[in-house]
């Protein structure tokens, strides 16, 4: 399978732990996002990088979160000190600079408890 | 505020007949509308797109509006099947200063095609 990949599927976590999830893109795909999708709602928009550059951070990304996507392949999305409003789908996306679709991995879903 | 609006969260159609699913936006630099389906436990599944130069496109069974002076698209199914039966999000993008074209989501329909 080529699609975006996420790790780990689902996530139970205890408030103030911290937390990372993995998403792998397509791979020929330079751009990869971060979105965050909640109960009754679309996905929301949180980072994006092109390669390893991350060039835009929504006002969505606390201090608490931090993504990085060292080598311009996978990413990391990391949440420290979880707060139980941080309890969402976490989403990864990969597209292509001249594009402007996006292909969604099947997301990795936060519990804090 | 919500620049892209579905203020129908839900559909029910019957099989072989058309669904249509509406989508209205505010902000006027969108200059690129994606439709995409969503099964439970899945990640958004890329449908179908239409850019601002254009006033219809069409694959297959799916076919995309946009009227731009009235800021609304719609997705038009025909026919529908069971296996439509999804939610459906609407979303813009436009091409900022950054190029990221991020994407700004509606809040989904959820379509049930009835056999």
């Amino acid at each position: 399978d080529t699609g975006v990949s996420q790790n780990p599927r689902h996530k139970i976590t205890k408030r103030g732990q911290n937390v990372t999830f993995r998403c792998d893109p397509i791979s020929e795909h330079n751009r990869l996002y971060w979105y965050r999708q909640t109960l009754g709602q679309g996905p929301e928009f949180l980072t994006y990088f092109q390669n390893e550059a991350q060039l835009e951070k929504s006002r969505l990304l606390s201090d608490r979160f931090s993504a990085e996507r060292p080598k311009g392949s996978f990413s990391t999305l990391e949440i420290q000190r979880t707060e139980q409003g941080d309890s969402a789908m976490y989403l990864c996306a990969s597209g292509i600079a001249v594009s402007y679709e996006q292909y969604f991995g099947p997301g990795t879903r936060l519990t804090v408890t | 505020d919500q620049q892209v609006k579905q203020n129908s969260p839900s559909l029910s159609v019957q099989e072989g007949r058309i669904s249509i699913l509406n989508c209205d936006y505010t902000n006027s630099m969108f200059d690129y509308f994606l439709w995409y389906k969503k099964y439970p436990a899945e990640g958004p599944t890329f449908l179908i797109s239409i850019s601002s130069i254009k006033d219809k496109n069409e694959d297959g069974r799916f076919t995309v509006f946009l009227n731009k002076s009235a800021k609304h698209l719609s997705l038009h199914i025909v026919p529908s099947q069971p296996g439509d039966s999804a939610v459906y999000f609407c979303a813009a993008s436009a091409r900022t200063q950054g190029g990221s074209e991020k994407l700004v989501f509606g809040k989904g329909t959820k379509l049930t095609v009835n056999p």
